[in-house]
């Protein structure tokens, strides 16, 4: 089975500080990893994912994700938080074998204030 | 520049009545999702198809049913709606089931009174 937890309903920051969202997955076995986001009455857009190889992932809208095989996380985070980045984030998890759809996490609402 | 395109997307339904989401993409993937959103809950997967003719149950298949006649074209009936199934869903496809990216379409929102 594979699972995914994101342990805060809502992460609050000001505008221009770093922000973090936290992920932790379950997997038998090799992970694949994802990060989505949603905006207010849309669908979910990719904006990362972890195959393999380096474990800092770069994203779209600068943001990167890192990945900890120790710690089975992976953290979204970006340097500034912008305004314009306050919507719902979800992870998701699937297996390295590729047969298994995305399992993904409750989702994270962030939240920057001006 | 359509991508994955849902409809309807609101519908109120009685209980007890029947309905059919359609989805449809024009990227030529050959995997499509059914996803529902409740809020709190993520999404959960209900069914899945990994091309024409080839369905699969997900998490919460119950209550559900596909078909995929055709590469664009992936609709999910409802038969005897419930108030449980109340919800946002979301229609999905991609290239590669597991490691692709999933596209998405807008969402359709359903109640059932």
């Amino acid at each position: 089975a594979q699972s995914v937890a994101q342990p805060e309903d809502q992460v609050n920051v000001a505008e221009g500080n770093p922000l973090t969202v936290k992920c932790t997955y379950s997997v038998s076995g090799n992970p694949y990893l994802f990060w989505y986001v949603q905006y207010p009455n849309r669908g979910l857009q990719f904006l990362l994912k972890y195959i393999t190889g380096d474990n800092l992932v770069k994203g779209s809208y600068g943001f990167e994700a890192e990945f900890n095989k120790s710690q089975t996380s992976f953290h979204l985070k970006k340097p500034s938080a912008l305004v314009s980045d306050s919507a719902l984030y979800f992870c998701a998890v699937s297996l390295d074998t590729g047969r298994r759809a995305l399992t993904f996490g409750s989702g994270t609402r962030l939240q920057v204030q001006p | 520049n359509a991508g994955v395109t849902q409809t309807p997307k609101f519908r109120i339904l009685k209980i007890g009545q029947s309905m059919t989401l359609q989805c449809t993409q024009d990227m030529n993937h050959n995997y499509m999702y059914w996803y529902r959103q409740d809020p709190g809950m993520g999404l959960k997967l209900i069914y899945y198809s990994v091309g024409a003719g080839i369905t699969d149950k997900g998490e919460v298949p119950n209550g559900y049913n596909v078909s995929r006649s055709t590469t664009e074209d992936f609709p999910l009936r409802l038969e005897l709606a419930a108030p449980s199934q109340t919800s946002v869903y979301f229609c999905a496809s991609n290239e590669r089931v597991g490691t692709g990216e999933l596209f998405f379409g807008e969402g359709s929102r359903l109640t059932v009174l």
